[in-house]
């Protein structure tokens, strides 16, 4: 099984600043790695898909980077409605799907 | 646009079996390349992958959950479903249905089950 490790846990940040996410796998997962967004009492929401690719209605200010074992996901100007739980998901292995353990991002 | 709703009893007794059925809309299960998947999440914990069917019949599970986990597919009802037996108090959990390419997208809006005598 493939190890996904997110940091930090929770992150504070000020609306209107940068906030950087990081998701690390125990082997390669080469690009198939995906970001998902999740507020109190909702579904957690596609972001990002083949580490870098937003998916459909995502604003720009989120954007993912990585390959191999280590991603990052990034909001560039954070607003009141980025406040939540962000999750990373390796796809590579088809077989056996696994998540990151989550970064609340809180109001600083 | 692709939809799904889970729907199942949210109180189940230990040791007996949780049953769930995600119902899809807008887009037949049979005409698609996608596999079809269960998610759950613990209360205020993170996310685990149960399994996923293809419309064949194909399944992959959960390697921890794989002797406790049945998910099979109605094509004639666009329906898919999911069985965990024996459960304990630690299958208490919110239990999402989702279309699967690899990545999950979209979601059920969920359906919590608590396992409670």
């Amino acid at each position: 099984e493939i190890v996904m490790t997110q940091s930090p846990a929770t992150l504070s940040v000020s609306p209107g600043e940068r906030a950087t996410l990081s998701c690390g796998a125990s082997q390669s997962v080469s690009s198939n790695l995906a970001w998902y967004q999740q507020k109190p009492g909702q579904a957690p929401r596609l972001l990002i898909y083949g580490a870098s690719a937003r998916a459909t209605g995502i604003p720009a200010r989120f954007s993912g980077r990585g390959s191999g074992t280590e991603f990052t996901l990034t909001i560039s100007s954070l607003k009141s409605e980025d406040f939540a739980v962000y999750y990373c998901q390796q796809y590579n292995d088809w077989s056996s799907l696994t998540f990151g353990g989550g970064t609340k991002v809180e109001i600083k | 646009q692709v939809q799904l709703q889970e729907w199942g009893p949210g109180l189940v007794k230990p040791s007996e079996t949780l049953s769930l059925t995600c119902t899809v809309s807008g887009g037949s299960i049979s005409r698609s390349s996608y596999y079809w998947a269960w998610i759950r999440q613990p209360p205020g914990k993170g996310l685990e992958w149960i399994g996923n069917i293809f419309y064949s019949g194909t399944t992959y599970y959960n390697p921890s959950l794989k002797s406790r986990v049945t998910i099979s597919v109605d094509t004639s009802k666009n329906q898919f479903s999911l069985k965990v037996t024996s459960v304990t108090a630690a299958d208490t959990a919110m239990y999402y249905c989702a279309r699967r390419s690899g990545l999950f997208d979209p979601w059920g809006q969920g359906t919590l089950v608590t396992v409670s005598s």
